[in-house]
């Protein structure tokens, strides 16, 4: 399974936006880019997804380079209730695995 | 609401006992799955159920065992052979299919006395 890295934390001020990267060199051409977060004591939440174009939602815009090695994830204005970890996920389009796998993902602290 | 339910929320286990987790979902949603968490690490998959009355074994299944009888409902039970059970355990499901997102309950965490 191809691998993501992330950096372990980052720090925003409340209103800003928050750019979240994530390397993938090792993607395949059937990996699509999943993100989901986490808040303390809580199970996991879907964010959002994509495979090769930028992906906007209610929630947040996926930004994926062109040679798709890497993306990021934006949330354009942070709020306390985004403090939670990032996961970025690959998973493999091409057969049906429901598979995903977990990395350590990045700490997002909200600052007031 | 449509949701994912486990219970109990907190869970204790004497050496040698077994104990099951529950976990519920009217999402009429095909696929289930368990995971586990380790306190500053990603989530770990246990079992996995993309219909009913079949299960396959995910990365880490020894000392766990599964059922799934009925589609709402795939309950996870820790055997006394699983030797570090402590843990968060979370449940999830989705519709099935390629890239489906898949929607988690609030877990139970479950500690030896």
């Amino acid at each position: 399974d191809a691998k993501t890295t992330q950096p372990n934390s980052m720090e925003s001020n409340e209103e800003e936006p928050v750019h979240l990267p994530c390397n993938h060199s090792t993607i395949s051409g059937t990996d699509y880019i999943h993100w989901y977060r986490q808040l303390p004591s809580q199970g996991p939440e879907y964010v959002i997804h994509g495979l090769t174009s930028n992906v906007n939602n209610r929630m947040a815009s996926l930004a994926i380079a062109e040679d798709r090695k890497s993306s990021t994830l934006i949330l354009h204005r942070a709020t306390l209730r985004d403090a939670a970890v990032y996961y970025c996920i690959l998973r493999d389009g091409s057969y049906n695995t429901d598979k995903l796998i977990f990395g350590t993902g990045t700490r997002l602290q909200v600052f007031p | 609401d449509g949701g994912i339910t486990q219970s109990p929320k907190y869970l204790f286990r004497k050496e040698g006992q077994n104990v099951t987790l529950s976990c519920e979902q009217n999402l009429n949603h095909d696929a289930m799955y368990w995971y586990r968490q380790d306190p500053g690490q990603g989530l770990r998959l246990i079992y996995y159920s993309q219909i009913v009355n079949d299960f396959q074994k995910g990365d880490i299944a020894e000392g766990y065992s599964v059922s799934r009888e009925k589609k709402e409902s795939f309950p996870l039970t820790v055997t006394s052979a699983q030797k570090n059970p402590t843990a968060f355990y979370l449940c999830a499901s989705s519709s099935g299919g390629n890239n489906q997102p898949q929607h988690f309950g609030d877990g139970t965490r479950l500690s030896i006395l």
